[in-house]
């Protein structure tokens, strides 16, 4: 069964960090693109970044460009997303989701239950 | 960057309607478009990808057509585990969502 589980969201300051992680099990993450995506409190969802099989590519939306950087550990079966110069807009759930295999328009077939990070002081 | 626009924003339906929600892009693509149903609190759910191909374990009463710049998703016959938040997506791009509220 194949499982996502987000982690390290919390409560944090205008300007601090947080590293968010999101373990992967069964399957083989190192076959699939993979995504962050956030959803702001009542809004939409908006991807934030997405990172090739053996991350050699990544994509940022222009929002976090700059301050975010998304990294996986294939071999820990875990994906990243580092968040620096945190503001108040980026308060968000944030889920990790698969990207389909072979899937040229990023399909997103798998998403994690998300966790929530908060930007307030 | 190629924009998504759903419509309606909102609708009040009842069990047993058919609905239909459409999603315009800004320019011509292919037929790479998913919906995505999202029920309160939870995550994202892949319903149809590629325009009309039924996500697995999904419903039949869900469908989704449409190619170039306009798609649809239709239910043929609202349930009441439908009622839900509906979501065009391609390549990284959201529509911004269609609510379905009980009438």
């Amino acid at each position: 069964e194949v499982q996502l589980v987000e982690s390290g969201g919390g409560l944090v300051q205008p300007g601090g960090s947080l590293r968010l992680s999101c373990a992967a099990s069964g399957f083989t993450l190192s076959n699939h693109w993979m995504s962050w995506v956030r959803q702001a409190p009542g809004k939409g969802l908006e991807r934030v970044a997405t990172i090739k099989e053996d991350g050699s590519e990544k994509y940022y939306v222009d929002s976090v460009k700059g301050r975010s950087t998304i990294s996986r550990d294939n071999a820990k079966n875990s994906l990243y997303l580092q968040m620096d110069s945190l503001r108040a807009e980026d308060t968000a759930v944030y889920y990790c989701a698969r990207v389909r295999l072979r899937s040229v328009a990023g399909i997103l077939d798998y998403w994690g239950q998300g966790t929530l990070v908060t930007v307030s002081s | 960057a190629i924009q998504l626009t759903q419509s309606p924003s909102s609708l009040s339906t009842s069990v047993g309607d058919r609905v239909t929600i459409t999603c315009r892009a800004s320019q011509g693509t292919d037929s790479a478009l998913a919906w995505y149903q999202q029920k309160p609190g939870k995550p994202p759910k892949l319903l149809i990808f590629d325009a009309s191909s039924l996500e697995g374990g999904v419903p039949y009463r869900f469908s989704g057509s449409g190619s170039g710049t306009d798609f649809t998703l239709t239910i043929s016959s609202l349930q009441p585990e439908d009622f839900a938040t509906y979501y065009c997506h391609q390549r990284g791009t959201f529509g911004q969502g269609t609510r379905l509220e009980i009438k």
